[in-house]
């Protein structure tokens, strides 16, 4: 059985930086591209960051380029996101997924740790 | 404002059939394929259409996805009181070099 635990989120003020962890298992982690995904409260979903297999290839939306960073340890079947410099409006839910086939088809989900930013 | 569009709501009674569209262009919807995920409320999203039209394993023929130029639809029959949900559509974007979803389309079963 697939599952994916994220971990890592909590309370972090302004400028504060925080660490997210997704523990995978169920699958060959290897072999998947995988992402983060967030929905900020209220908000629909928001594409965060994808990496490649290798850790070659690596995308992000506009928003948190700079400031977060995406990683993965193969061998310990985990995808982290080193978020830095965080701001009020990087409150959110943070999900990790794994890519299927394509580049947007996320089949699945962990089940998110919340992010809060606030002084 | 999302890159691609989704009415906000749309509503029905069980057992009717229901369409979500979602419109973009040529650099997203045009020329990437088009995923489909029901999100609800306080669980993890879920996808139910990947490739345009597939469906993943475990996900019932009632759920069903189309593309047609730069918009996709996805339809959903015999609808049920646990279909309500949000509805997002997603896809890559050659121009931004993201992937893109839409705003999110709220079903209700009346």
């Amino acid at each position: 059985e697939v599952q994916l635990v994220e971990s890592g989120g909590g309370l972090v003020k302004p400028g504060g930086s925080l660490r997210l962890s997704c523990a995978a298992s169920g699958f060959d982690f290897s072999f998947y591209l995988m992402t983060w995904v967030r929905q900020a409260p209220g908000k629909g979903l928001e594409w965060v960051s994808t990496i490649s297999t290798s850790s070659r290839y690596i995308f992000y939306t506009d928003s948190v380029k700079g400031r977060f960073t995406i990683s993965r340890d193969n061998a310990k079947n985990s995808l982290f996101l080193q978020m830095n410099s965080l701001r009020a409006e990087d409150t959110a839910v943070y999900y990790c997924a794994r890519v299927g086939t394509g580049s947007s088809d996320f089949d699945f989900w962990g089940q998110g740790t919340l992010v809060t930013v606030s002084s | 404002q999302s890159i691609l569009t989704q009415p906000p709501s749309v509503s029905a009674t069980p057992g009717q059939k229901v369409t979500i569209s979602c419109s973009g262009s040529s650099s997203n919807i045009g020329n990437n394929y088009v995923s489909w995920f029901q999100h609800p409320p306080g669980t993890a999203p879920k996808l139910l259409i990947y490739d345009n039209d597939k469906r993943p394993s475990g996900i019932p023929d009632r759920f069903s996805g189309s593309k047609s130029g730069t918009s996709a639809t996805l339809g959903i029959t015999g609808l049920q009181t646990g279909d309500e949900a949000d509805y997002y559509c997603g896809t890559w974007d050659s121009s931004l070099n993201a992937v893109v979803f839409g705003a999110g389309t709220k079903l209700t079963v009346l």
